[in-house]
């Protein structure tokens, strides 16, 4: 089975400042890694993905994340962050032959003025 | 085009009645999901569905029912109600596994 833990429940920031959000994931077989953003009463969109190839992956709205299979880590990084950019953020994992997706409890990010 | 559509947006409940939610996606995605969604506990699934007339449990199943007797159409069931099953219903949908598509969320509160 695998299992997604994100090490942050919050991360207050200030506007302009790069973030950091960390995911690491445990599973015995091949996954796909993905990150998802929540802005409040919406449902949940894709930022980025990991499938397979390189282990950095270039998501939406300047976000990226590297893929680290020996430390089993995919953690979500922007160089300078907006107001905007204030949502949950969910990291995900899927087998890559099965169908559930898993995600982690999630990353409640603050961008301060 | 009008994605995952999730109807009721909002429902209230007595302990012990009974309610489905609709969930309706005009984008002929195959897979479709059922996830709750509870503070500090993420989204954790309930039940999918791999196609028309499938049905399969996810991590959380007990306390509900599926049906998927079109392609568009996933509904959840909650026979009777409990105070453990409020919480925010999220539908998904999707054409390649890798990435889901999200309804804007139903609030459910068991009184």
């Amino acid at each position: 089975a695998q299992s997604v833990t994100q090490l942050d429940s919050q991360v207050p920031v200030f506007e302009e400042a790069p973030v950091e959000l960390r995911c690491n994931y445990s599973s015995s077989v091949s996954v796909y890694l993905f990150w998802y953003v929540q802005y409040p009463n919406q449902g949940l969109q894709l930022l980025l993905k990991y499938l397979s190839g390189s282990t950095l992956v270039k998501g939406i709205n300047g976000f990226e994340a590297e893929f680290n299979k020996s430390q089993t880590s995919f953690h979500l990084r922007k160089p300078s962050v907006h107001i905007s950019d204030t949502a949950e953020y969910f990291c995900a994992v899927l087998h890559t032959g099965g169908f559930k997706t898993i995600f982690g409890a999630g990353t409640r990010l603050f961008v301060k003025a | 085009n009008a994605g995952v559509t999730q109807t009721p947006k909002f429902r209230v409940l007595k302990t012990g009645q009974s309610m489905t939610l609709l969930c309706a996606q005009d984008m002929n995605h195959e897979y479709m999901y059922w996830y709750r969604q509870d503070p500090g506990m993420g989204l954790r699934l309930i039940h999918y569905s791999v196609g028309e007339g499938t049905t399969a449990k996810g991590e959380v199943p007990d306390g509900y029912n599926v049906s998927r007797l079109k392609k568009q159409n996933f509904l959840l069931g909650l026979e009777s109600a409990a105070p453990s099953q409020t919480s925010v219903y999220f539908c998904a949908s999707s054409y390649e596994r890798e990435k889901l598509f999200f309804g804007s969320g139903t609030q459910l509160s068991v009184l």
